[in-house]
């Protein structure tokens, strides 16, 4: 089955700098990627994805990058803020119909945005 | 739209005790998936169902049941309560191709 492999564990970051999440897939089958953010005792909350057919994809401050032959993808937050300060999962999903299959997670990043 | 609900929130129950949680997916959602969360750790797949049937299953013991009604809200049962299966309990509905939104969860703790 799909492993995902999630780095770093922790990040701390000074407010406006960036922070860059990595992750890895052992499946060459998946093709739909989404990123989950998770505030302490809340749900996690989807906050971008991406699909096998695109390389890169941005939303405001947030971006996320696919090397489908390295078999790799990374979040990228720019300018970051206090409110950004959450665990960050990874997923990986095998089939394509994207979130409406099973989703293997990372471990996940505690990201703290210091002022 | 109330979204993913969830109950109950938090659940006290005994070693070898059997429990039921209870999911209501995101209005026009047909796909329901549960998931275990440990503490500290991401979510795991347990299983998935769709149209009242379980479509996929994780690496989880028959301890592990579940079941999808007409209405597309489902439930999840555990039997023979291990402490190891503390956790917080993730519901997850979908449509098609859409983002899967995920429930609060139930925390529940076994002693």
């Amino acid at each position: 089955g799909e492993n995902v492999e999630q780095h770093p564990s922790t990040l701390s970051v000074q407010e406006g700098d960036s922070a860059v999440i990595k992750c890895t897939y052992s499946d060459s089958a998946s093709n739909y990627f989404p990123w989950y953010k998770q505030e302490l005792g809340k749900r996690p909350q989807l906050i971008i994805d991406i699909r096998s057919n695109v390389g890169e994809k941005k939303d405001q401050r947030i971006a996320v990058t696919l090397n489908k032959t390295a078999k790799h993808f990374s979040l990228h937050i720019t300018e970051t803020q206090p409110e950004d300060s959450a665990v960050y999962f990874c997923a990986a999903s095998e089939g394509v119909t994207g979130g409406g299959n099973k989703l293997t997670f990372g471990t996940g990043t505690q990201l703290k945005v210091e002022l | 739209d109330a979204g993913v609900t969830q109950s109950p929130t938090h659940l006290i129950k005994t070693r070898g005790q059997q429990v039921t949680l209870r999911c209501s997916p995101k209005s026009g959602h047909d796909t329901v998936s549960w998931y275990q969360q440990a503490l500290g750790q991401g979510p795991q797949f347990i299983f998935q169902y769709y149209e009242e049937e379980e479509r996929q299953r994780g690496n989880f013991p028959d301890r592990f049941s579940g079941h999808q009604f007409p209405n597309y809200s489902s439930e999840l049962n555990v039997n023979a309560l291990l402490l190891g299966d503390s956790a917080l309990y993730l519901c997850a509905s979908s449509y098609k191709n859409t983002e899967a939104f995920f429930g609060q969860g139930t925390r529940l703790t076994v002693v």
